[in-house]
């Protein structure tokens, strides 16, 4: 069983769309997280919620909206795409001061 | 907010040739891990270096923090192909998320 899993694993869309990424851990952590690694791999964190409630909101535009229904899943959506989103959103758990566990990733490109 | 230097940014070794990736805070960590990331993969939790000094082996990986709890090494012993990837090291900030080095990518020639 996949401990974090995200989907879809690839989005192809045009630019000015709108698109949701779906992840769901069956770990039983209290805290989720959205990175986002761009084309030079650097791994940057967007959002993080702890127990349903968002705890971290990095400096990232507005039209990225996470909701998190219920501590095992956080949802990415994202309005209106731009060229500049293309990169790879990694959904990751974990327990407070333990490591992290990824989800295998969603690799979005924006024509 | 806080900040760590990892370096080198590349390392390539021919196979059996040893590798070390470091990392530098400016401030003293509470606490750092390290991650693998495959080419093409997800990053995956390696270990987590809690105390001053501590060195800690997962076969021919080697993980050590410093004294003052400021820096800390990957090194791998007699690396293999299969130990090509991306590592990471990440420290905790405040709001307790996980803020990521840039990375070491590591190529192994056989």
């Amino acid at each position: 069983d996949t401990a974090v899993s995200q989907t879809p694993k690839y989005l192809v869309t045009q630019m000015g769309n709108d698109k949701s990424i779906k992840c769901e851990q069956n770990l039983g952590h209290d805290t989720m997280y959205w990175y986002k690694q761009d084309s030079k791999k650097f791994l940057k964190i967007m959002f993080s919620y702890n127990n349903k409630e968002l705890i971290i909101n990095e400096t990232v535009p507005n039209r990225f909206s996470p909701k998190s229904p219920d501590k095992a899943h956080l949802n990415l959506h994202i309005n209106s795409l731009e060229l500049g989103d293309s990169a790879v959103y990694f959904c990751a758990s974990s327990q407070r001061g333990r490591g992290l566990f990824f989800g295998e990733g969603s690799r979005l490109t924006v024509l | 907010g806080q900040q760590v230097m990892q370096i080198p940014q590349y390392q390539h070794v021919q196979e059996g040739e040893d590798f070390t990736t470091y990392c530098n805070s400016s401030t003293t960590l509470s606490n750092i891990q390290w991650y693998k990331q495959r080419p093409g993969g997800h990053p995956v939790f390696l270990i987590q270096l809690v105390k001053s000094g501590e060195v800690k082996k997962q076969k021919r990986l080697t993980f050590q923090f410093g004294e003052a709890k400021k820096n800390s090494s990957l090194h791998i012993t007699a690396t293999q192909t299969t130990d090509v990837g991306t590592y990471f090291c990440a420290v905790p900030t405040n709001a307790g998320k996980s803020t990521f080095g840039d990375g070491t990518t590591l190529t192994v020639k056989p």
